[in-house]
């Protein structure tokens, strides 16, 4: 059985960046993928991009390249997603979502985190 | 990487059986028998009813299924019930280790 726990909530500047964290418990972290999903105020879900931590290399949707970089520490089983150059279209809850080795496949997210609410606001 | 087309509303009355569409493209959705389906309730982080189009992981009802074809696929709930009042998404595996969600459907059970 996976836990993922986020931080905490967080209110940014338009412009700043944020930095959500992710820490895993159970399964075995550095073999299973993570992405991260985000959800604006009354809208659907997005994914925003994933990674596998014993691979190390991220890869992100199209719409979020170039601001968004997602990472992990394996030494505390821990998963970041940073977005930069925010703007007030950004407000949204941010999960962490992964298989934790249940599936043999992708696009099978069992386990999630309990969100982050990110308010962008002057 | 265009969202997946999902219908924004279905409804049914309690112990009828509904279906909700996923339209994506031969890109995702056709390509890869790689579509999971979830359900979330207001407040709620989402919850996996269906992956890897048909299967169902353990602890979810068997009256949840899901099916493909072409670029289409479907979650049928059989004998609705009121905690089945939810929103449901798709999810696809698109290529080149990107997903992409649908855009949401909200079940009313009459």
């Amino acid at each position: 059985q996976v836990q993922l726990v986020q931080s905490g909530a967080e209110v940014k500047k338009p412009g700043s960046s944020v930095k959500v964290s992710c820490k895993a418990s159970g399964g075995t972290f550095s073999s299973y993928a993570i992405s991260w999903v985000r959800q604006a105020p009354g809208q659907g879900l997005e994914w925003m991009g994933g990674i596998i931590p014993i691979f190390g290399t991220a890869n992100y949707a199209q719409k979020f390249q170039g601001r968004v970089t997602i990472t992990t520490d394996e030494s505390t089983s821990t998963a970041y997603m940073e977005l930069s150059s925010l703007r007030s279209e950004d407000t949204a809850v941010y999960y962490c979502a992964s298989d934790g080795g249940y599936c043999s496949s992708t696009s099978c997210y069992v386990y999630w985190g309990q969100g982050t609410l990110v308010t962008v606001s002057s | 990487q265009s969202a997946l087309t999902q219908p924004a509303s279905v409804s049914g009355s309690p112990g009828q059986s509904i279906t909700i569409s996923c339209t994506g493209t031969s890109s995702d959705v056709g390509s890869y028998n790689l579509v999971s389906w979830y359900q979330q309730h207001p407040g709620k982080a989402p919850k996996l009813m269906i992956y890897e189009v048909s299967k169902r992981p353990s602890g979810v009802s068997n009256r949840f299924s899901g099916s493909k074809s072409g670029n289409t696929a479907s979650l049928t709930i059989s004998g609705l019930q009121a905690e089945d009042e939810a929103d449901y998404y798709c999810c696809s595996y698109a290529g080149s280790s990107t997903e992409v969600f649908g855009g949401g459907t909200k079940l009313t059970v009459l």
